[in-house]
């Protein structure tokens, strides 16, 4: 059974960047697309970007020009950085498996890591 | 961006009731539209996919229905663990995004 785990720091300061890693256990990260999705305390789910194994990827539009997204397969592994943090990246960040099907990153999430609580604060 | 709007954005009822939650799509996204549970405190769980096919293992009293705009979730008879936050989301297009929600109390 495939399980992710993400892990990082879980206090990030104004203007620094958060970095998280999802570890993939149970499971090879290649063939899958693999997400970053986040949701604030109390509200809903938001989409940060996708990558391949072969190191493809796409992401938001609203967060693109702060975000990447890499993945290290021989450590089963995908990471993101989130640059020039505010208190409105606060969240809880999942990552997340794209299921098998012809349309990649764009499947439904069918594995989901538990999540961690980033807060960004001083 | 697409938006996804849910209604309503919650809803309480009794076990046995049947419960349906809507979701609408801002432009056509034919069936790519999934449906997840989320708990307190849990990461979302997936339902249903391709707007009606049901996840293996999931309840066979959840139900989706819908195409193009319009998209429905279905409970046919609510039980108490069916408490929860459900969510529809998008597959059709970059961003895929997400609806508010719809938390259902029992």
């Amino acid at each position: 059974q495939v399980q992710l785990q993400e892990s990082g720091p879980g206090l990030v300061k104004p203007s620094e960047t958060l970095s998280l890693t999802c570890t993939v256990s149970g499971g090879s990260i290649s063939t899958y697309y693999w997400s970053w999705i986040r949701q604030p305390p109390g509200k809903g789910l938001e989409w940060i970007g996708y990558i391949y194994y072969s190191a493809n990827s796409n992401y938001n539009p609203s967060l693109k020009s702060r975000v990447t997204i890499s993945v290290d397969t021989s450590k089963n592994q995908f990471s993101l950085k989130l640059s020039s943090v505010t208190a409105a990246d606060t969240a809880v960040y999942y990552c997340a498996r794209a299921s098998a099907g012809s349309r990649g990153g764009y499947n439904p999430f069918d594995h989901w890591g538990q999540g961690t609580l980033v807060t960004v604060s001083s | 961006d697409i938006q996804m709007t849910q209604s309503p954005s919650s809803l309480s009822a009794s076990v046995g009731d049947r419960v349906t939650i809507t979701c609408r799509a801002s432009q056509i996204i034919s069936n790519y539209l999934t449906w997840y549970q989320q708990t307190p405190g849990k990461a979302p769980q997936l339902l249903i996919y391709a707007a009606s096919t049901l996840r293996s293992g999931v309840p066979s009293r959840f139900s989706g229905s819908g195409s193009g705009t319009d998209f429905t979730l279905t409970i046919s008879s609510l039980q108490p663990e069916d408490s929860a936050t459900y969510f529809c989301q998008q597959s059709y297009s970059i961003p895929l995004t997400f609806g508010g929600g719809t938390k259902v109390e029992i």
